[in-house]
């Protein structure tokens, strides 16, 4: 039974740029939710989504989006990258409360 | 929203001994769950436990919902514990879907 799988694993982006993030949830989970993780912090909640909408949403702006698909994997798009998006993000499955959390992607922006 | 403290935040043990981490939250909650960050990232599920008390190998945990905290216990440490430990809650009230984390207490155990 694979878990939660993220990609890609790294990623280097130049300040500006647009990124997407994928996420693919452990088998039988219908809800994805991301985070993200700067230096030396706990993750941060950006938004939730299930049946293929946004169910909730942190203290994120707008240049941070997503997706879900029929499948339940989901994107994380980030437009108009700042140097203090960098940061790794971090992909969450559940039904119901537990989550379980994919390997992460680091993102770097130069 | 919901504050979840984490103490210590650094701690230092010796191969073999003994430890207890605190998470303190702010409001009632209908999930708590613990996890082990290892050196690459990955947040490894150690305990899901809004309440009570559960028991795995050398670990366990109590929550006390009542008293709003939640307490991760690591018997006979050994050096692959090292590593960043949070407790993550979920409010019970309302639409709110997301796990608030705590600062996490940054674990080192020397052999």
């Amino acid at each position: 039974d694979a878990g939660v799988t993220q990609s890609p694993t790294h990623l280097i982006k130049t300040r500006g740029q647009q990124v997407t993030l994928r996420c693919s949830p452990k088998s039988g989970h219908d809800t994805v939710s991301w985070y993200q993780q700067a230096l030396g912090q706990g993750p941060q909640f950006i938004f939730q989504y299930y049946e293929e909408e946004e169910r909730q949403r942190g203290n994120f702006p707008d240049r941070f989006s997503g997706h879900q698909f029929p499948n339940y994997s989901s994107e994380l798009n980030v437009n108009a990258l700042l140097l203090g998006d960098s940061a790794l993000y971090l992909c969450a499955s559940s039904h119901g409360s537990e989550q379980y959390f994919g390997p992460g992607t680091r993102l770097t922006v130069t | 929203g919901i504050q979840v403290e984490q103490s210590p935040p650094d701690l230092i043990l010796q191969e073999g001994a003994n430890s207890t981490l605190r998470c303190n939250f702010s409001d009632s909650v209908n999930n708590l769950q613990w996890f082990h960050q290892n050196p690459w990232g990955q947040l490894i599920n150690l305990f899901y436990i809004p309440s009570g008390t559960k028991q795995n190998g050398r670990l366990s945990a109590t929550t006390v919902a009542t008293e709003r905290y939640s307490l991760l216990y690591i018997s006979s440490s050994q050096t692959t514990d090292s590593g960043v430990y949070f407790c993550a809650a979920q409010i019970s009230s309302g639409s709110a879907r997301q796990l608030t984390f705590g600062s996490g207490t940054q674990l080192t155990v020397l052999p």
